[in-house]
């Protein structure tokens, strides 16, 4: 159980072209989806965190005009990264937690996506 | 041993022995840890988690010790074997303020096992 999947595991883009990500949660409702960036050998930053239905909160340093995320229902959030730049090159993990669960802290991770800004 | 490389400190093993990874983590009001394995190209995976009021908590050939007193954690993980090769994080929950139930992430650590 707690299975979270990522469409696209990889993709390549043009710099100034925009990409979406999705994020669903499988075999569970999750209130909560988080997104991290990670840079090569290096830790997990969370990006934002959202809520299905309201607007998401971006941590500091991160454009939420740039980063654009949805979650519009419990079993899917999507990322949109916006005139997407080189530098935006990194690999892009979300994470769902469950809603009512005993261990409502813990979350549950995807398999990531690989993005490519050539 | 032990060595910090340009940004990831790695730890080589022999296959069979025992492996302690450390942690410092940074706020002393946190009160939920989690160590996590990630293998390349992957997700991170859960491995074992331990409250503040434990100091101790064993799972299968995996234990984690957690020292409020000097805010470190430590992941031992007996009779290394090659599937066990990854990067390991330890995360921690802040128990209030802005980031309050988000995990914040340490640098991580590269364990590599030779046959």
């Amino acid at each position: 159980g707690a299975v979270v999947s990522q469409h696209p595991s990889w993709v390549i883009c043009k710099s100034g072209t925009s990409v979406k990500i999705e994020c669903r949660s499988l075999d569970f409702q999750a209130t909560t989806m988080f997104w991290y960036r990670q840079f090569p050998k290096q830790s997990l930053m969370l990006m934002a965190t959202s809520n299905e239905g309201s607007k998401a909160t971006y941590e500091q340093g991160v454009e939420k005009d740039k980063f654009l995320i949805n979650h519009a229902s419990l079993t899917l959030s999507t990322l949109t990264v916006t005139s997407a730049h080189p530098e935006d090159s990194s690999f892009y993990i979300c994470s769902a937690s469950v809603l009512g669960g005993p261990r409502s802290y813990e979350q549950y991770f995807g398999p990531g996506t690989r993005l490519t800004v050539t | 041993g032990e060595s910090v490389g340009l940004h990831l400190p790695t730890l080589s093993v022999q296959e069979g022995d025992n492996s302690i990874i450390n942690c410092a983590y940074s706020n002393s009001a946190s009160d939920y840890f989690i160590w996590y394995k990630q293998e390349s190209g992957k997700g991170p995976q859960f491995i074992i988690d331990i409250r503040s009021n434990m100091d101790k908590r064993q799972g299968q050939r995996v234990t984690v010790l957690l020292n409020k007193t000097v805010k470190h954690l430590s992941l031992q993980i007996a009779a290394t074997q090659p599937g066990d090769s990854a990067v390991y994080f330890c995360a921690e929950i802040y128990p209030y303020g802005g980031s309050q139930g988000n995990l914040i992430f340490g640098k991580g650590t590269k364990l590599s096992v030779k046959p």
